[in-house]
């Protein structure tokens, strides 16, 4: 069964970093696109970004470029998204999530959020 | 702000039918990309409804169709029940963004 099991809730003050983790098992993690969403209070879904752990080729909405990173180590089958110079904008829900096997576009499995609060 | 446009909100009776739309551009929808459909119930992990336009995944109930023509795209739930309050979400990619985009997102209410 797949499964993607997101890092624990984070109080981050303003101008700290942080990375958020998310580990993949019961599949061939190495082989499946994971993107990154953020939820926002109040708001929408947000693309954000996905990584091909195989070679770490990585794409970034452009909305989102230059203010996250997104890696992985394929060795521990887990990907991460890292914030740098927190505000209190990123305040958010964020989700890692597994691109479909044969299309590479859409979503299928979900981690079940990072909630990352950023307040002094 | 999304180039992925959903009503804020729709609600209906329970039974009822009730549609929500999903308009893009010719950089993504009108671009013959797929869409894609995600409910999501607050506190809870987005769920994938329907990939590629009109395909549910296992255990998605019938009640839950897509369409799409033109730039545009549409999300039906025929016969409306009470578990179905949640906001829900289309996907595609966008050429433009050369990434993929979520819809605004709407909330669904039953009355």
């Amino acid at each position: 069964e797949v499964h993607l099991v997101q890092s624990g809730a984070q109080v981050k003050e303003p101008g700290e970093s942080l990375k958020i983790s998310c580990e993949g098992s019961g599949y061939s993690f190495t082989n499946y696109w994971i993107g990154w969403v953020r939820l926002m209070p109040g708001k929408g879904l947000e693309w954000m970004g996905i990584i091909y752990p195989g070679d770490s080729d990585t794409r970034y909405s452009p909305s989102f470029q230059g203010q996250v990173t997104i890696s992985a180590d394929k060795s521990v089958n887990t990907a991460y998204l890292q914030l740098t110079s927190l505000k209190a904008s990123d305040t958010a829900i964020y989700y890692c999530a597994r691109l479909d096997p044969d299309f590479h576009t859409y979503f299928d499995y979900w981690g079940q959020g990072t909630l990352v609060t950023v307040s002094s | 702000q999304s180039v992925l446009t959903q009503p804020p909100s729709v609600s209906g009776a329970p039974g009822q039918r009730v549609t929500i739309s999903c308009t893009g551009s010719t950089s993504n929808i009108g671009a013959r990309y797929d869409v894609h459909w995600y409910q999501h119930l607050p506190g809870t992990v987005p769920k994938l409804l329907l990939y590629r336009n009109n395909n549910r995944p296992s255990g998605v109930p019938d009640r839950f169709s897509g369409s799409k023509s033109g730039a545009s795209a549409s999300l039906t739930i025929s016969g409306l029940q009470a578990e179905d309050e949640a906001d829900y979400y289309c996907h595609s990619y966008d050429s433009g963004l050369s990434g993929s985009v979520f819809g605004t997102g709407t909330k669904v209410t039953v009355l």
